[in-house]
């Protein structure tokens, strides 16, 4: 089946240490979006792709890096760097930029540093 | 600045009743408004997008209505189930920027009782 593919579901990390969260998709989408989401607030955009090789900084992308080396992955790695990274991330894609068409959300990674 | 506010920030209905949710915007200018709903610790689904001259667009029991000039947008839920408790957002994009541009409510929490 077509979708978005989040792993893993649940992470529990140490403070200092990095995190890398996998998205990938079959739906043969040229953008992607990293999202995050805490309790009480709307989504928040962290970083966002729109072709392989070419990612733009989204409204809170300190602390986070990314990469677009194939379409069908977007890969997150949380640094030490950010400052409270206990939170629900979402990875997203859409056919024609989210600004136009319908975004695919996958299942959301649980992040929870000890 | 562009915002998008939801009320009420939660709900809790009786299981067969109907309800209605709220989304006014600021956002400007307008491109298409969309709502979907997120189970807890789930991905958000899409359940409506609407352009500038979609007054009403309809998904089985969920109804979506948009006035473009008071920039009001509601989601009324007809004959409630125990499945449709949830967080419904309300998210708003805009016309030219970033494909990124998309502004997000934070989200309105019904809880469906038997």
């Amino acid at each position: 089946d077509g979708g978005i593919t989040q792993s893993p579901k649940y992470l529990f990390r140490k403070e200092g240490q990095n995190v890398t969260l996998s998205c990938e998709q079959n739906l043969n989408h040229d953008a992607m979006y990293w999202y995050r989401q805490d309790p009480g607030q709307g989504l928040r955009l962290i970083y966002y792709s729109q072709i392989v090789n070419d990612f733009q900084k989204g409204d809170i992308a300190e602390g986070y890096s990314v990469s677009r080396e194939k379409k069908e992955s977007f890969p997150l790695t949380v640094t030490s760097a950010q400052k409270n990274p206990t939170a629900f991330y979402l990875c997203a894609s859409a056919d024609q930029g989210a600004r136009v068409g319908e975004l695919f959300f996958g299942e959301g990674s649980r992040l929870t540093v000890l | 600045k562009n915002q998008v506010e939801q009320s009420p920030q939660s709900l809790i209905i009786l299981e067969g009743k109907n309800c209605t949710l709220q989304c006014n915007y600021t956002v400007s200018p307008f491109s298409n408004l969309r709502w979907y709903k997120q189970d807890t610790g789930r991905g958000p689904v899409s359940l409506t997008i609407m352009t500038f001259s979609e007054n009403t667009k309809s998904n089985g029991r969920y109804t979506a209505t948009l006035d473009a000039d008071t920039k009001q947008s509601s989601l009324h839920i007809t004959a409630s189930q125990l499945s449709d408790s949830a967080s419904y957002i309300c998210v708003v994009s805009a016309r030219g920027g970033s494909q990124g541009n998309l502004i997000f409510g934070k989200g309105t929490k019904l809880s469906v009782k038997p």
